[in-house]
């Protein structure tokens, strides 16, 4: 199974560009790596998902390596607003059934 | 918009208790969740279904219980309640393939047992 290590917390100010990064050493060939924010008090929330290389949306974007063992999430230019959790998910079938393992999360805090 | 929609925000039970906690799902996903989330340790997969009667576990279903009876309809149910499963529960679905479309998750039932 696909365990995810991710930094406990980060810290940012308003206007920067935050990298979160998620290891994931044993991924296997079908999983997708998929993030989620959360605010305090509601679900967590679809960010981006992407399977190899590069994926941008209107809110971020999605590094991953050739050897997929890692990914890294970006933020560009941040607000206030972006402060939350963000966990990483490594999702897909495997041999034993069905593996769905989110990382631990990090916190975000973002300052003026 | 997909909507999930758990059933209380907020409930207090007492030790021994048989709890249902209720999810439901408006967008004819076939994979419904159930997590807890604790903290320092994210978001834990207790049960998951993939179909109607269909259910999987996952990875800490001790003391817990689903029923899937209908496919917009998914049921955690805590058989004898213990103080340790005093927790946030989330509730999510998704379509297709599990693990390669996103899931879309309720906000939450925060459940104390006394």
């Amino acid at each position: 199974l696909a365990k995810t290590t991710q930094p406990i917390s980060m810290d940012s100010y308003e206007g920067q560009e935050v990298n979160i990064t998620c290891s994931h050493n044993n991924i296997a060939t079908n999983d997708y790596i998929t993030w989620y924010q959360q605010f305090p008090s509601q679900g967590p929330r679809f960010i981006i998902q992407g399977y190899k290389t590069k994926v941008t949306n209107e809110v971020a974007s999605l590094f991953i390596p050739a050897d997929r063992k890692s990914s890294t999430l970006s933020l560009p230019r941040v607000s206030l607003s972006d402060t939350a959790v963000y966990y990483c998910l490594v999702a897909g079938p495997n041999q034993a059934g069905t593996a769905l393992i989110f990382g631990k999360g990090t916190t975000l805090s973002v300052s003026s | 918009d997909v909507k999930v929609t758990q059933s209380s925000r907020y409930l207090v039970k007492r030790t021994g208790e048989k709890v249902f906690l209720e999810c439901v799902q408006d967008m004819d996903h076939e994979n419904m969740f159930w997590y807890r989330q604790d903290p320092g340790l994210g978001l834990r997969l207790i049960y998951f279904s993939y179909d109607v009667k269909m259910k999987e576990k996952g990875d800490i279903p001790e003391g817990y219980s689903v029923s899937r009876e209908k496919k917009e309809r998914f049921s955690l149910i805590l058989e004898s309640a213990s103080t340790n499963q005093t927790s946030m529960y989330l509730c999510a679905s998704s379509s297709g393939s599990l693990g390669n479309q996103p899931q879309h998750f309720g906000d939450g039932t925060r459940l104390s047992i006394l």
